[in-house]
């Protein structure tokens, strides 16, 4: 069974209009990342929360935003996609912070920015 | 700033042997991941290496020479379904994650 559930998988929007990507988890996890990959790239990070504490990185756009409402769901925000956000978006969530343990991703969302 | 390097593409045959190198800088080092991603798929665990030496997984070994700032992949009698990319990951001195772009590994008959 999956335990990192992301929906949708499949996400078409139009330039500019607000896009909500979500994530849940049932491994009961501290830590919730959000991750933005455009193809044959390396995964960028965008965010993550460890419990309720949120931690941007310093070079995501302002126009990303997320929430985390509960230790199992996630929420990734774009509040005006442009041609460029058009990615694949991975939810991954960890036991504990430092980055020294497996990530457990989703199966991802595919954005198209038309 | 940190950087991994790893090949961007490799070719290997169906029952073959292939190993995938990585290497990274070496100020501050907490430890460094192999992750397998299948086309269109989500990144899985393969292996965490933080002390050197070979850790062997049935078909996959991951190796790690701290000194050389070097790890690699070693994967052995390929299967078709062994086509993907992997990334190699590093944990820096910060516990950040440092992700490499992957290598995309093509199995031929």
């Amino acid at each position: 069974d999956a335990m990192v559930i992301q929906n949708p998988r499949y996400q078409v929007t139009q330039f500019g209009k607000p896009v909500t990507l979500s994530c849940s988890q049932t491994l009961n996890h501290n830590v919730m990342y959000w991750y933005q990959q455009k193809s044959s790239q390396a995964p960028k990070l965008l965010f993550h929360y460890y419990d309720k504490d949120f931690n941007n990185e310093a070079d995501t756009p302002d126009n990303f935003q997320s929430r985390r409402p509960n230790t199992s769901f996630c929420f990734l925000d774009i509040r005006s996609p442009g041609l460029g956000d058009a990615a694949m978006y991975l939810c991954a969530t960890s036991r504990d912070g430092g980055n020294t343990g497996e990530l457990f991703f989703g199966e991802g969302s595919r954005l198209t920015v038309l | 700033g940190q950087n991994i390097d790893q090949p961007t593409e490799m070719t290997a045959t169906e029952g073959a042997i292939v190993q995938i190198n990585c290497t990274y800088q070496t100020s501050g080092f907490n430890g460094l991941f192999w992750y397998q991603q299948h086309a269109g798929e989500a990144p899985t665990f393969l292996s965490y290496n933080v002390l050197d030496g070979l850790e062997e997984k049935g078909r996959f070994s991951s190796f790690l020479s701290r000194s050389k700032g070097y790890s690699y992949l070693l994967l052995k009698e390929l299967q078709m379904k062994d086509s993907a990319s992997y990334l190699c990951a590093e944990v820096d001195s910060n516990y950040q994650l440092i992700w490499g772009a992957g290598t995309k590994l093509i199995i031929k008959p």
